[in-house]
């Protein structure tokens, strides 16, 4: 059974970047018909899709957020990671991963961040 | 391009839920359904419309024409109270875009 689990720092502050990381257990990461995706939600913006990324590199991003976001995945440590730079207030949110097979069908337990 | 969702929706125990999303010739993509309970993760109930994952119950069902996707509930429990999104690819703007969820009371 695919598990996902979501780290970071707690605490951020503005104007710094974020770093998190999603493991996953259970599964593969380098299926090629995966791709591994962070969401967050807010209570102002409710659910928000990030990025998601794929094992070979390839990328898909949320034209929101501009050039702030980076995802990778790392197959051999069965990682994915997402930097967010210059935080601020409206960051403030909690973080998930997600595996995106037709949907985003399994998700982390998710990780709170705070901007302050 | 933008998703709609009702924001709130309460009926009574063994009732039929009808939860709805809209967006411009939504029945030209594909509909997916998200159940969240509150400080839990969404939770996939529905997706490509009407294809339920393992161990959803057969009173969940979906459709989408037109306008409309529908996520339908029928003879709904206190344990389906939660908070339902649906969730599409824009592949205009090459990005998930989720509605912004519609809060189901059952009372």
């Amino acid at each position: 059974q695919v598990q996902l689990q979501e780290s970071g720092p707690g605490l951020v502050t503005p104007s710094e970047t974020l770093s998190l990381t999603c493991t996953v257990s259970g599964d593969s990461v380098n299926t090629d018909s995966d791709y591994w995706a962070w969401i967050r939600q807010t209570p102002g913006r409710g659910l928000e899709w990030i990025a998601s990324g794929h094992h070979s590199g390839k990328t898909l991003h949320n034209p929101s957020f501009k050039s702030r976001v980076n995802i990778s995945v790392d197959a051999s440590k069965k990682q994915i990671s997402l930097t967010l730079t210059s935080v601020n207030a409206a960051d403030t949110a909690v973080y998930w991963c997600a595996r995106q097979k037709a949907a985003l069908d399994v998700w982390g337990l998710g990780t709170t961040v705070i901007v302050s | 391009y933008v998703l709609t969702q009702p924001p709130s929706l309460s009926l009574a125990p063994g009732k039929t839920a009808t939860l709805t999303c809209e967006g411009n010739h939504i029945g030209y993509k594909r509909v997916h359904w998200y159940q969240q309970r509150p400080g839990q993760a969404p939770r996939l109930v529905m997706y490509y419309d009407n294809d339920r994952p393992s161990g959803i119950p057969e009173r969940f069902s979906g459709s989408n024409s037109g306008d409309t996707a529908t996520l339908t509930v029928k003879r709904v429990e206190v344990g389906d109270e939660a908070d339902y999104y649906c969730l599409v690819w824009d592949s205009s703007s090459d990005r998930w875009l989720f509605g912004g969820g519609t809060t189901l009371t059952v009372l």
